[in-house]
């Protein structure tokens, strides 16, 4: 089946960027997705990108894909304290069928730490 | 204000207890899910609902037992259940093929 993986923690200083990175299996993922999970709370989309692009920019988050490697990475840039969280990244397989729901393999996220 | 919305937040049964858990999304979508998180495991995809019908049965027992009265709303029945059940569960929600929003869980403890 489709596996995702991710490494388990990391930790930047306040001010410096993070990049978070991700490796999945599926060679027919069509969305990739990257969410954040605070504390006490369900898991927020931040971004994700279609798997016909390699690059997507979003304020300060930018997104890279190398389809050819299966690898996703979040860069985060200017880090601050209210990015410390659990990062998800999530893969979409092509769908069997129209009309069916999405089906999302999940990463066991990356713990960020950011450190003053 | 996440625009899924899960009750309640928190719940700690016995093994012998019937509880159930609400989900209600605000966002016209059609599809619903049904997510476990333990700790240090990834979600694990328990149940898909896409225009109140059920389209995904991972392998859950029987312990749980969704129910999809409307696009709107979900629930998750549960009765007999086992200490290693005591998890996060999550709500999401979707349009058919686009991302999921998630709901803040209910974070389940049984004793």
């Amino acid at each position: 089946g489709e596996d995702v993986e991710q490494s388990l923690f990391l930790s930047v200083r306040e001010g410096d960027s993070s990049v978070i990175n991700c490796t999945y299996t599926d060679s027919s993922s069509t969305y990739l997705y990257w969410y954040k999970q605070e504390p006490g709370a369900g898991l927020q989309l931040l971004t994700y990108i279609f798997s016909n692009m390699d690059m997507k920019q979003d304020q300060r988050l930018t997104v890279l894909l190398n389809k050819k490697d299966k690898h996703l990475s979040l860069r985060i840039a200017d880090t601050q304290t209210g990015d410390s969280a659990i990062y998800f990244c999530a893969e979409r397989s092509s769908p069997a069928n129209t009309g069916t729901a999405s089906k999302l393999t999940f990463g066991t996220g990356t713990r960020l730490q950011v450190t003053l | 204000e996440t625009g899924v919305t899960q009750t309640p937040r928190h719940l700690v049964m016995g093994m012998t207890n019937k509880k159930s858990l609400k989900c209600e999304q605000h966002l016209g979508h059609n599809a619903m899910y049904w997510y476990k998180q333990s700790a240090k495991k990834p979600l694990e995809l328990m149940f898909v609902y896409n225009f109140k019908e059920q389209t995904e049965n991972n392998s859950v027992p029987s312990r749980f037992s969704p129910e999809c009265p409307n696009s709107s709303h979900l629930f998750l029945h549960l009765h007999t259940l086992q200490p290693e059940d005591s998890a996060l569960y999550l709500c999401a929600s979707s349009h058919e093929q686009g991302p999921l929003h998630f709901g803040n869980g209910t974070r389940l403890t049984v004793t």
